[in-house]
């Protein structure tokens, strides 16, 4: 089983809104990640957790925060966000960090 | 700097017409390169991991080779189902982890 799960399918917020992403696995994975993509773009690294550590920030904007609260969940809470942060958010999970990444299927997220 | 560059940005095929995508790598050491397929507004699925020059990796009508310098992706009697962008990526030994993507590959197969 390879599955992440992610919720919601679909967010729309306002710019003074406050809403969380969540991601969950169960494969035993100790690495974490969440990625932002924009339409016809590939994927970007946003935040890597590993054994529930955040290892690496790609220096992302504070209005963007993420939480590992254990081993198999991940959230992203959003806060102030701005119309250009509408993107598909992907958050995927690997053994370990050089091990294969395995996505999930994404939140759409509209900033209005 | 690692840098990936995946060709053609797109590509159309009849049904039954084999074709080859490319995914050409600058990296100071590989420590894996990955081939994913991602449907329009969907995450990446996983398809194939490759370690080292000269490996190879089948699944359905997919083959995946690699070489010191570029991977391919080998699509055989290609599908409608098969249409989907497909993302090359590596990660390097000196990259903290981090995966470099290309910026993909839009294929369109007709019936």
């Amino acid at each position: 089983d390879t599955e992440v799960t992610q919720t919601p399918k679909h967010l729309v917020m306002g710019m003074t809104n406050k809403k969380s992403l969540k991601c969950e696995q169960h494969m035993g994975h100790r690495a974490m990640y969440w990625y932002k993509q924009k339409a016809k773009k590939p994927p970007e690294l946003m935040f890597v957790y590993s054994y529930e550590k955040l290892s690496i920030n790609e220096s992302v904007p504070s209005r963007f925060s993420p939480e590992c609260p254990n081993s198999s969940l991940l959230n992203l809470h959003l806060h102030a966000l701005q119309p250009e942060d509408s993107a598909l958010y992907l958050c995927a999970s690997s053994q370990g960090r050089q091990e294969t990444q395995y996505f999930g299927p994404g939140t759409r997220l509209l900033v209005l | 700097e690692d840098q990936v560059t995946q060709s053609p940005e797109a590509l159309r095929l009849q049904e039954g017409e084999s074709s080859s995508l490319n995914c050409s790598y600058t990296v100071s050491g590989l420590r894996g390169l990955f081939w994913y397929r991602q449907d329009p507004g969907k995450g990446p699925e996983f398809l194939f991991t490759l370690y080292s020059a000269g490996e190879e990796k089948e699944k359905e009508r997919l083959k995946a080779t690699l070489t010191k310098k570029e991977s391919f992706l080998h699509i055989t009697a290609p599908k409608p189902e098969d249409s989907a962008t497909y993302l090359c990526a590596v990660q390097g030994v000196d990259s903290s982890y981090k995966l470099i993507f290309g910026s993909g590959t839009r294929l369109l197969v007709r019936p």
